[in-house]
């Protein structure tokens, strides 16, 4: 079964606005780690946060993680329509298991 | 330079064809990975060769057979391609740290099978 899910599955803003992406996830990871995916293109790594972090900063990204929730946010501030795109979390498990995607959110940043 | 590669990009063949994508990477990663992507962009692993060898095999059919000459090139055949078999498939490389560090992807190989 899926390990992570994102929510919401598409989010539609204005662009200035803040963004948020949250991620659920079921069982004990080592590292939770966000891609985006522009259209027709490859995932892009943007940030990692580890089991011992709460939070973390990458520019205009802030990723929170709370293990005992088994949840992660992702906030994007200040949009632009350059981060249309879509919005995956990744986990990764303890053991020799290959990182668990979820099934993204879609972001729509309009100018 | 691309620091992952995969050819080709677009793959349109008929049921029953054999088919491969090739994929290299640049970065002097140990491990790399397919995932398969269908329509809903559910990205999902298929095989993981780390330093030439198999470690992970997803329950994926036996029609799909990965071949890694050297650490570098991570190759996917498939034979006897099946309609369900369209998505777009992606090749990654990573370098095992503290767990699975951030994966560098290609940039996809949509596969058409009419």
């Amino acid at each position: 079964s899926q390990q992570g899910e994102e929510d919401p599955q598409a989010l539609s803003i204005q662009e200035g606005e803040n963004a948020t992406m949250n991620c659920s996830y079921k069982t004990s990871i080592n590292n939770l780690q966000w891609y985006r995916q522009n259209s027709g293109r490859g995932l892009v790594h943007l940030i990692l946060i580890r089991s011992n972090e709460r939070e973390k900063h990458s520019g205009r990204l802030r990723v929170t993680l709370d293990t005992s929730k088994k949840s992660s946010s992702l906030l994007i501030t200040a949009s632009r329509a350059a981060d249309t795109a879509s919005y995956f979390c990744a986990t990764d498990l303890s053991g020799n298991t290959p990182l668990v995607f979820g099934k993204g959110t879609r972001l729509s940043v309009i100018a | 330079d691309t620091a992952v590669s995969q050819t080709p990009k677009y793959l349109v063949t008929q049921m029953g064809n054999d088919k491969s994508i090739k994929c290299e990477q640049n970065l002097g990663h140990d491990t790399m990975y397919w995932y398969k992507q269908d329509s809903k962009k559910f990205l999902k692993i298929m095989f993981s060769y780390n330093n030439k060898e198999l470690i992970i095999n997803e329950t994926v059919p036996n029609r799909f057979s990965p071949k890694s000459p050297d650490k570098a090139h991570l190759n996917l055949h498939i034979n006897s391609l099946e309609l369900g078999d369209s998505a777009v498939y992606f090749c990654a490389s990573s370098q095992p740290g503290q767990g699975i560090e951030k994966l560098f992807f290609g940039s996809g190989t949509q596969l058409s099978v009419l």
